[in-house]
């Protein structure tokens, strides 16, 4: 089965540009999930998704962040304008369900660089 | 506050012996989940095991069990049998009812094993 699959990989960008980091969580999965990883801060969740509705993002730094999840099998998380802060890897992870014991499966991840 | 605190920063682990890592926990709630993550330099988050707090026997999993005490908040992660795949940066993590809902997955700062020869 195909796990969490995210893109690009690797994205270099300069300040000020729109950037667009996408997911496709397993499929069946209700939950899908944006962290990101800093070595400042560790791993933050940034926003959770179930059932493509938003429920928590709290963790989204600012409105210069936005998320989507148009349909069960695709999301996106975008940042406009960029800045060299946001250099971090973003990680995607979907569970099938929200219950205590389901397990987060995380995609390989997005690393980003601002110039 | 931090809620989940791995005090190890990083820490050196001979080939074939056993490793603990240290994993302990803030909560008022009965109910939560704990999990740990194994994180190798190429990247990737991998899910190594789950405990959840109504659980009375330990968790364990191949090669690695957790050390669960509940009156101590502690949640320790122990690998038996330590092999160079084991070189990864591992993370302790929990997760706590919210308004009816178990999204939120909250990460303590991460113990990087080394296993040698």
């Amino acid at each position: 089965d195909a796990g969490v699959i995210q893109s690009p990989r690797h994205e270099v960008t300069e300040m000020g540009q729109e950037v667009t980091l996408r997911c496709k969580p397993i499929s069946g999965h209700d939950y899908l999930f944006w962290y990101r990883q800093t070595m400042m801060r560790g791993l933050e969740l940034l926003i959770y998704f179930n059932n493509n509705v938003p429920i928590d993002d709290s963790g989204m730094p600012e409105d210069r962040f936005s998320a989507k999840m148009p349909n069960a099998s695709f999301s996106t998380l975008k940042i406009q304008p960029s800045e060299p802060r946001d250099s971090a890897v973003y990680f995607c992870a979907s569970s099938l369900g929200g219950a205590a014991e389901e397990t987060q499966y995380f995609g390989p991840g997005t690393r980003l660089l601002v110039l | 506050a931090q809620k989940i605190t791995q005090t190890q920063p990083g820490m050196f682990v001979q080939e074939k012996e056993a490793v603990t890592l240290d994993c302990t926990y803030d909560t008022s709630d009965q109910s939560y989940g704990l999990f740990w993550y194994k994180q190798p330099s190429s990247g990737e988050m991998i899910f190594l095991i789950y405990q959840g707090s109504y659980d009375e026997q330990n968790a364990t999993e191949g090669r690695y069990s957790l050390n669960f005490q509940k009156a101590r908040k502690s949640a320790n992660l122990v690998i038996s049998a330590s092999q160079l795949g084991d070189s990864a940066m591992y993370f302790c993590a929990m997760r706590e009812p919210r308004d009816d809902s178990w999204g939120k997955l909250q990460f303590g700062a991460g113990t990087q094993v080394v296993v040698t020869p």
